[in-house]
């Protein structure tokens, strides 16, 4: 596979259930995002890794809880979500350090909590 | 505050040329990138300014004026399949990347 993959596509959740997001980079990049998307408003950036090391954290509720096991793989865990936490999460990669490296995103997980 | 400004939503004929506006009021200023991103799947890269003028790649152009914080995408021989919302950035003083909401780009037959 090329590029980044996200998995999974589609997931409904109850406020009390725990599940995870997965993304993988098949880039060789040492940048990891993890993006939330909600309708007609800005990408907001929820966490940055640079070569595995969390440099971004804006302000995102705790049950929300990213992991970088390695510079290709990326984890959202989640836990006791609120409705408000519907939206598409986009996980992406760069290679920092290079001027006007653009993010490749994966196709996301459209997350429904009910 | 940091501010990116794009219009909601515009509407096109196929065949014909659009122009989609992007107006930036950040803290420095380190690039402008350009993402399409089709209904249900990932933002893909388009282009990226980072000098004023014009950069040109087949049938969609860029260009930027820094003095105005003013950048625009120029679509020609619009087709169905360009119909994409289109995503404005830009990278501030950090090298933070401050998003527009997106302009949802409506084709017509």
């Amino acid at each position: 596979e090329t590029g980044v993959t996200q998995t999974p596509r589609h997931l409904v959740m109850g406020m009390t259930n725990k599940k995870s997001l997965k993304c993988e980079q098949h880039l060789g990049h040492n940048a990891m995002y993890w993006y939330k998307q909600s309708a007609k408003k800005p990408l907001e950036l929820m966490f940055v890794y640079n070569f595995k090391e969390q440099t971004e954290n804006n302000s995102v509720p705790s049950r929300f809880s990213p992991e970088c096991p390695n510079s290709s793989h990326l984890f959202l865990h989640l836990h006791t979500l609120q409705p408000e936490d519907s939206a598409l999460y986009l996980c992406a990669s760069s290679q920092e350090g290079q001027e006007g490296s653009p993010l490749h995103f994966g196709n996301g997980t459209r997350l429904t909590v009910t | 505050g940091q501010n990116i400004d794009q219009p909601t939503e515009m509407t096109a004929t196929e065949g014909a040329i659009v122009q989609i506006n992007c107006t930036y009021q950040t803290s420095g200023f380190n690039g402008l990138f350009w993402y399409q991103q089709h209904a249900g799947e990932a933002p893909t890269f388009l282009s990226y300014n980072v000098l004023d003028g014009l950069e040109e790649k087949g049938r969609f152009s860029s260009f930027l004026s820094r003095s105005k914080g003013y950048s625009y995408l120029l679509l020609k021989e619009l087709q169905m399949k360009d119909s994409a919302s289109y995503l404005c950035a830009v990278k501030d003083s950090n090298y933070q990347l401050i998003w527009g909401a997106g302009t949802k780009l409506i084709i017509k037959p």
